[in-house]
């Protein structure tokens, strides 16, 4: 069980706005930038979000990050098909001086 | 383009130790400010930090695997390696090597190796 939690599975439809949550406490999420994974299927993570809300080049504005307090959110706009993936986030837990990951949402595109 | 690639044994016997490479294209290992890391994600679970080696080579370890990790880097080859000993079956997992911006925000990612724990 992950230190940083998040809902197993989340859905929608195509178009609709998704979003996934990361909930954590003050050592972690609460004093670190969060950043945010996608994995497709027999494939490595793709980093969808650093420090919170940036975006890396080549990533779609459909894909925001957000945090407040001890929670991050990632949000999916205009869903389509091939968002169907794996969704991490991570961050630096300063009490366990680890990289932590969240158990990860499993999102399909209905 | 950054780009990484994972090397190094399908299969190890319970209580060997694992070495893989991390072949890095590109750029250059040496780098100011950048560290290097080793990820793992066990069959159908999630991702679990293994590591990371800052460029000066600083070492920094996951509190439960600390006890037998060892991260290196030989920057003639501009490659770093990763040793994991006693491994178990517990220990099967695809195992990425990673460069993060930061710490923790991976930018890139190798594809990844299988690494089965078995007699």
């Amino acid at each position: 069980q992950s230190v940083l939690t998040q809902p197993p599975s989340a859905s929608g439809t195509p178009g609709q706005r998704v979003i996934i949550s990361c909930s954590g406490s003050n050592s972690n999420i609460g004093s670190n930038t969060v950043s945010w994974y996608q994995q497709l299927p027999g494939t490595a993570p793709k980093v969808l979000i650093y420090s919170n809300n940036q975006r890396p080049s080549g990533v779609p504005d459909r894909f925001s990050g957000s945090k407040s307090g001890t929670s991050a959110s990632l949000a999916i706009s205009g869903l389509q098909s091939e968002d169907e993936a794996d969704y991490y986030c991570a961050t630096w837990d300063d009490s366990l001086n680890v990289v932590i990951f969240g158990g990860g949402t499993k999102l399909t595109v209905l | 383009q950054l780009q990484l690639q994972e090397s190094g044994p399908g299969l190890v016997k319970p209580s060997e130790t694992l070495s893989l490479t991390c072949s890095v294209s590109g750029g250059s290992i040496s780098r100011s400010n950048s560290y290097w890391g080793w990820i793992r994600q066990p069959p159908g679970k999630g991702l679990e930090w293994i590591g990371n080696m800052f460029y000066t080579g600083s070492t920094y370890y996951n509190p439960s695997l600390k006890s037998r990790v060892t991260i290196s880097v030989d920057m003639s080859k501009n490659q770093f390696s990763l040793k994991l000993t006693s491994m178990t079956a517990a220990d099967t997992a695809v195992y990425f090597c990673a460069k993060p911006v930061g710490v923790h925000d991976f930018d890139y990612w190798g594809q990844g190796i299988l690494v089965t724990v078995s007699s």
